[in-house]
């Protein structure tokens, strides 16, 4: 069982639905990471979180740290959000990430 | 303020050879992270520097090592280079730590194998 566990691996949604993204660990984290990356191949960092909700635009991650798990929230969902999108969780208060194995999201308009 | 910058941005070597990479950060991050990805094994941890020391290593053989220098910029190096090599090599840099804050990825090294 990998530390780091995400649900689904591929998710196909129509332009303006509401999507939920599931991040799960198995030990205590110092952090966990949500990032996002286009065909290409660039990583880009959407949220980084230890506790509680961030909010950026259309995107909400929230976590738990007592049940050790985390969702990532696309609201109002666009084409152009079409990526795989990763968790990442500094387990233990090391300074290193252990990688879900990502979410391919596709939105169709 | 620029980005994280990796040279070479495509390399192809053949089994046997050795190669470095090369990862300049974000002025004034002193954290470096390599990770390596793949199809089958997706984003793996290599190691992390700061200020010029190695913090944390992953599960990689010996063959693949690094280095930061004072200027924070940092070298990977993988030597014997096998067809599993094949990958995308991303660095990122923080301020502190990717336990600590958010990380910046470069655009990456994609290194073929022949």
């Amino acid at each position: 069982k990998n530390e780091v566990e995400q649900s689904p691996q591929n998710l196909t949604a129509q332009e303006g639905e509401f999507i939920t993204i599931n991040c799960s660990y198995s030990v205590g984290i110092s952090a966990l990471h949500w990032l996002q990356q286009h065909p290409g191949g660039g990583i880009v960092s959407l949220f980084m979180l230890s506790s509680g909700k961030k909010k950026h635009g259309r995107l909400i991650a929230t976590i738990n740290i007592q049940e050790k798990h985390s969702s990532l929230h696309i609201t109002a969902s666009h084409p152009r959000d079409s990526a795989v999108y990763i968790c990442a969780a500094a387990l233990g208060g090391a300074q290193k990430l252990v990688f879900g194995q990502g979410t391919r999201l596709t939105i169709n308009p | 303020k620029a980005g994280v910058t990796q040279t070479p941005r495509y390399l192809i070597k053949t089994r046997g050879q050795q190669v470095t990479l090369s990862c300049s950060p974000i002025s004034g991050h002193r954290s470096v992270s390599w990770y390596q990805q793949t199809p089958g094994q997706g984003l793996q941890f290599l190691f992390e520097y700061f200020s010029e020391t190695q913090r944390n290593k992953g599960n990689f053989p010996g063959r693949f090592s690094g280095r930061q220098f004072s200027n924070s910029r940092s070298e990977m190096n993988v030597s014997t280079l096998e067809l599993g090599d094949s990958a995308l090599y991303l660095c990122a840099s923080s301020l502190v730590g990717p336990a600590t804050d958010t990380q910046y990825f470069g655009p990456g090294t994609r290194l073929t194998v022949l």
